[in-house]
């Protein structure tokens, strides 16, 4: 089955460590997206990559960083600068970074204490 | 302010009910419209989209743009409790420098019940 799998669902992490979330896709998609969902905000943007190699800042990258040395992963750190990591992270892709289409996978929830 | 508002709800309505879910946006640059549904626990998937103004039908939902009142809705006709989820309302911009970057609503959590 073509899509995203995002790994692992639950990840729990003591303050200060930092934090590697995993985006692998099969859909043969040029861009893939970061968001970080939050109770009663919606989803925000962290990080997008157009192509291997290449990425940029979303709305919230701050204490974030990725990679995209493969077409078919976008790993997600977060790090011990992030203030207030605990939240639901989901990935995503699209065709091209021009689709408005973006397919998400199920989601990581991080708790951070 | 936050460029897309959404009433958050909880919304809770009979079997066999209209639903009608709403976005209000500031920014008059946004040209694509979707609503994406997102069940507990999983990540979000597209519902309707929409280019510029208009209405869009497809089975029981049906889309509209206001575009010169920056107002959009989502119409659920015959509500059933699988429709039960968070609706998620999202715009881009055209071109350029706003490829990428979907701006989404808070979300608007759904019951439906039998």
């Amino acid at each position: 089955d073509g899509g995203i799998t995002q790994s692992p669902k639950y990840l729990f992490r003591k303050e200060g460590q930092n934090v590697t979330l995993s985006c692998e896709q099969n859909l043969n998609h040029d861009a893939m997206y970061w968001y970080r969902q939050d109770p009663g905000q919606g989803l925000r943007l962290i990080y997008y990559s157009q192509i291997v190699n290449d990425f940029q800042k979303g709305d919230i990258a701050e204490g974030y960083s990725v990679s995209r040395e493969k077409k078919e992963s976008f790993p997600l750190t977060v790090t011990s600068a992030q203030k207030n990591p605990t939240a639901f992270y989901l990935c995503a892709s699209s065709t091209t970074v021009r689709s408005y289409e973006q397919y998400f996978g199920p989601g990581t929830r991080l708790t951070v204490t | 302010q936050k460029e897309v508002e959404q009433d958050p709800g909880p919304l809770s309505v009979p079997e066999g009910a209209i639903v009608s879910l709403n976005c209000t946006y500031s920014n008059s640059a946004f040209q694509y419209f979707m609503w994406y549904r997102q069940y507990s626990r999983k990540g979000p998937e597209l519902l309707m989209y929409t280019y510029s103004s208009g209405n869009k039908e497809d089975g029981r939902f049906t889309a509209q743009v206001d575009k010169s009142s920056k107002y959009i809705s989502l119409f659920i006709r015959d509500s059933q409790p699988s429709d039960s989820a968070t609706y998620l309302c999202a715009m881009r911009r055209a071109g350029g420098t706003s490829y990428g970057k979907l701006t989404f609503g808070q979300g608007t959590i759904l019951t439906v019940h039998p």
